[in-house]
């Protein structure tokens, strides 16, 4: 069966500061892999997403980017973190064979910029 | 941009009613989906209903679809405590993305 990893849970940061976030999906191949950001209280915004290896769609303008090393790993980053950057972080894949537009998420990571 | 807006933003039932939130959507869309999302936690799938179909079941979930108004409905019938959470419609177009509106939060009174 599929899963996916999201590391860390929880991220204290000060402004200004880097930032790597990942995510990794076991049990399948060549997934779509996305990033969403999740303000308190509010909906998902998807800010990138990806359909192969070293395919990335930014859907936000912002100090955020997103890539892909390999089929399964997808990495958010940043090399100066704004304090509107806190949030939770939730990756996603899709593209199972059975449900292909069913999206499958991550435990997510609560990420607090001081 | 957030294209579907859920209708309560909050809902607070006792256990054993039913539950029904409204989901609204701008424009024409291949299937509509819901989640929910448990205070802290990522979201998990509850059902997919494609734009062809007008009512879907899944348990105690029943999800109808109607495209000349551009709504759905999600309904959960004799609700239980852990049914208490956040619900989200997605929409979803042939383009690999869904568009998630801001959900409603439900909460089941014992």
């Amino acid at each position: 069966s599929q899963t996916i990893h999201q590391w860390p849970a929880t991220l204290v940061q000060p402004v200004g500061s880097p930032l790597s976030l990942e995510c990794t999906v076991e049990g399948t191949s060549n997934p779509n892999l996305y990033w969403y950001r999740q303000a308190a209280g509010r909906g998902l915004q998807l800010l990138f997403y990806s359909v192969g290896i070293g395919q990335i769609s930014s859907e936000v303008p912002q100090n955020l980017s997103a890539s892909r090393p390999q089929d399964r790993q997808f990495i958010l980053s940043s090399k100066k973190l704004l304090l509107s950057d806190s949030g939770f972080y939730l990756c996603a894949w899709s593209g199972d064979g059975a449900t292909p537009d069913t999206q499958y998420f991550g435990p997510g990571t609560r990420l607090t910029v001081l | 941009s957030q294209q579907g807006e859920e209708d309560p933003q909050a809902l607070s039932i006792q256990e054993g009613e039913n539950a029904t939130m409204n989901c609204s959507y701008k424009t024409s869309i291949n299937n509509l989906q819901w989640y929910r999302q448990n205070s802290g936690r990522g979201l998990v799938h509850l059902i997919l209903i494609r734009s062809n179909e007008r009512e879907k079941h899944s348990g105690r979930l029943r999800v109808t679809l109607d495209t000349s108004k551009k709504s759905s409905s999600l309904l959960i019938t004799a609700s239980r405590a852990a049914d208490t959470a956040s619900y989200f419609c997605a929409t979803g177009l042939n383009d690999y993305k869904l568009s998630f509106g801001a959900g409603t939060t439900v909460t089941v009174r014992a």
